[in-house]
């Protein structure tokens, strides 16, 4: 079975732009989480989607913003890029909300350099 | 509030030793706990996890962690290291009374082996 995919897996943009990276969970899993992952600030939880819907949404200003598709794959995008925005960006899927005990698997992330 | 402490920025250990990479939690109920490992450049890895019974977890790639409540820890230990363990451990909480509750990652412990 296929893992976790992400794309691009780098991406370089300009301050002021916006950027849409792309998920695609392993086939079957229902639930797709996004992460920050930055030097300083460790792994952040940004958002959970699960059947279309928002479940879950971490500390970030409204400048992320994600969607999920009726096939599960998912999308984030981030306008009016900052510097600090500069980071790897790691998706997880699991089969269940994941809530309790739910694994969740991730992929190899997208690294993004904001200039 | 859920929270998880990794003390150690670093463990260096010889090939052949046995290690030890440290975690403590702090939740509200029971937890659910996690150990991930990430190698460069690649998204992360799920190796073990503690739901509940056995306190003694057993993972992927000859890894075990020890549950301790009354420490509040969930410590990874591995009984020979190898080189190729080296890589970023990050260990992970959840609250198991909360049924769409956010993990929580720790800071991230970077192994490192020597021949």
């Amino acid at each position: 079975k296929a893992g976790v995919t992400q794309t691009p897996r780098y991406l370089i943009k300009t301050r002021g732009q916006q950027v849409t990276l792309s998920c695609s969970p392993i086939s079957g899993h229902r639930s797709v989480s996004w992460y920050q992952q930055t030097p300083g600030q460790g792994l952040q939880f940004l958002f959970e989607y699960f059947s279309e819907t928002q479940r879950n949404k971490g500390n970030f200003p409204g400048r992320f913003s994600g969607r999920q598709f009726s096939n599960s794959r998912s999308e984030m995008n981030v306008s009016t890029l900052e510097l600090g925005d500069s980071a790897l960006y790691l998706c997880a899927s699991s089969l269940r909300i994941s809530g309790g005990s739910e694994t969740q698997y991730f992929g190899p992330g997208t690294r993004l350099l904001v200039l | 509030a859920q929270s998880v402490a990794q003390p150690e920025d670093q463990v260096n250990v010889a090939e052949g030793n046995p290690l030890t990479v440290k975690c403590t939690y702090s939740v509200s109920g029971n937890p659910y706990l996690f150990w991930y490992v990430q190698y460069p450049n690649r998204g992360l890895q799920f190796l073990l996890k503690y739901i509940t019974g056995d306190n003694l977890v057993k993972g992927s790639y000859g890894f075990e962690a020890e549950f301790n409540k009354s420490q509040t820890s969930f410590h990874l230990k591995k009984p020979s290291a190898l080189v190729s363990d080296s890589a970023l451990y990050f260990c992970a909480v959840r609250d198991m009374r909360r049924s769409a509750s956010k993990i929580i990652f720790g800071s991230g412990t970077r192994l490192s082996i020597r021949p």
